[in-house]
């Protein structure tokens, strides 16, 4: 199994300031075939269903504000949000689907200073 | 706009089955580029994915190691569904469990159903 580190495990941030979420895979999870990282990163808010925010490790799903970004390839991989809104207060995932089973980073809780 | 609306029991008593169904709207079960999955979350395993099938001219499903032995997902066409069996629960058992849409990345969620696995 693909095994998904997520650092910190906890955050906390100015409004209006940078917030960066790291997440590392235990082996690259860059598709040779399509030249394409299987790796997405979710948003969840208490009682809620994760949300998918963005895959291929730096699309942005429709609907998503812009301050949300993600970079990285092969094993190592970065979640940005530019200026933290009140609203982005979740737990954040990361996520692979090179292949089944498909495994989630442990989280990481993002908290306004 | 896809849904996913999942039904099923919250209390299950161990050694029994648990039996959850996620009825889709907007979309097909049967779909050739997208996978239906069931994805447990609680607080000592996080977010567990489970078992996945998908249509590719014929019918396929894959498991996670840890339930193979005791699930079972299943497509119901004439339903647009799919379901789940998870067979001699424990407490261990205990979740949320998520049905999902992935194309590939898990773009749409059921609302969740909790599940208990006491006596």
């Amino acid at each position: 199994d693909i095994v998904m580190t997520q650092s910190p495990d906890s955050l906390a941030v100015s409004l209006g300031e940078r917030a960066t979420i790291n997440c590392k895979s235990g082996q690259s999870v860059l598709y040779s075939s399509n030249n394409m990282n299987h790796l997405a990163w979710y948003q969840q808010k208490p009682g809620q269903p994760p949300k998918l925010l963005i895959n291929w490790a730096s699309t942005r799903e429709s609907g998503v504000p812009d301050r949300f970004s993600g970079s990285g390839s092969g094993t190592d991989f970065t979640l940005t949000i530019s200026s933290l809104q009140a609203e982005d207060v979740a737990v954040y995932y990361c996520q692979q689907y090179y292949g089944p089973p498909y495994t989630f980073g442990q989280g990481t809780k993002l908290e306004i200073k | 706009q896809v849904q996913l609306q999942q039904s099923g029991p919250g209390l299950v008593k161990p050694s029994q089955t648990l039996s959850l169904t996620c009825a889709i709207s907007g979309d097909s079960v049967s779909r050739n580029n997208a996978a239906w999955n069931w994805i447990r979350q609680s607080p000592s395993r996080g977010l567990e994915w489970l078992a996945r099938t998908y249509y590719r001219s014929k019918w396929y499903s894959d498991y996670a190691v840890s339930v193979k032995s005791r699930m079972t997902i299943n497509p119901d066409t004439s339903k647009n569904q799919f379901s789940l069996q998870l067979n001699s629960v424990t407490p261990e058992d205990t979740a949320v469990y998520y049905c999902t849409r992935a194309a590939p990345a898990m773009d749409v969620w059921g609302q969740g159903t909790p599940v208990t696995v006491s006596s």
